[in-house]
């Protein structure tokens, strides 16, 4: 069974600073999608950074930008020069090829100014 | 990118009666749509997957009788939460997108609608 987890709920980040969101995961499959989502204070899920189990070179977004081991079934996210808008839940999310989305616990990340 | 959109936003009930929430796919056409619960603070819980023109797939512990989803075309999911009671309350987001088979990652999410039941 795909399991993800974020061991941590809150997090606070001074503003222009970087910050690191962990997740662990566990899969069976060879194939599979890594996600990060964040949903600001609106709740609309917005989709951060994708990063496919396949591909050995991290995934960069701008600002954002994530850390795959796939051997330790790692995926955190790096948040460079935080801003206040960046103040959201964020979610950690797997997909088995074949399989449904399944998102991790969350984490509360506030920068604050 | 695509977008999917959600009606109403917010709504408020009475015990008992029910109510109907819409999920569209605004520019593509999504062959399946699923359906989550989250409560504040809380993460994601997915109910049920729908696909167009056949039954959904309810997660274990959901009740498909209270739950009802219909994918009639490949635009418009609804799901009508039937006799409705307080703790049906919570916020309800579809997201539409990938292959039946659950072969396409893409998933895009609507913007949520809060049930409140009184």
């Amino acid at each position: 069974a795909q399991t993800v987890t974020q061991s941590q709920p809150e997090m606070s980040v001074q503003e222009a600073e970087t910050v690191t969101l962990s997740c662990t995961y566990d899969t069976s499959e060879n194939n599979y999608y890594l996600f990060w989502y964040k949903q600001p204070p609106s709740r609309q899920m917005i989709l951060v950074i994708r990063q496919e189990a396949y591909k050995q070179q991290n995934a960069t977004e701008n600002r954002f930008s994530v850390n795959f081991q796939k051997a330790a079934k790692s995926f955190s996210l790096k948040i460079s020069d935080s801003q206040l808008g960046d103040t959201a839940m964020y979610f950690c999310a797997l997909k088995e090829y074949g399989n449904k989305l399944v998102f991790g616990a969350g984490t509360i990340l506030r920068v604050k100014s | 990118g695509a977008v999917v959109s959600q009606h109403p936003s917010r709504v408020i009930c009475k015990s008992g009666t029910s109510v109907k929430i819409e999920c569209r796919s605004l520019d593509f056409q999504a062959t399946t749509m699923f359906w989550y619960r989250q409560f504040p603070k809380q993460s994601l819980m997915l109910m049920a997957t729908s696909n167009e023109g056949s039954k959904a797939t309810y997660e274990q512990g959901v009740e498909k009788d209270k739950f009802l989803i219909n994918h009639a075309s490949l635009t418009l999911s609804t799901l009508t939460v039937t006799s409705a009671h307080p703790e049906d309350s919570s916020f309800y987001i579809c997201s539409a997108g990938g292959a039946p088979d659950g072969s396409s990652y893409e998933q895009y999410f609507g913007p949520g609608t809060r049930l409140t039941v009184t």
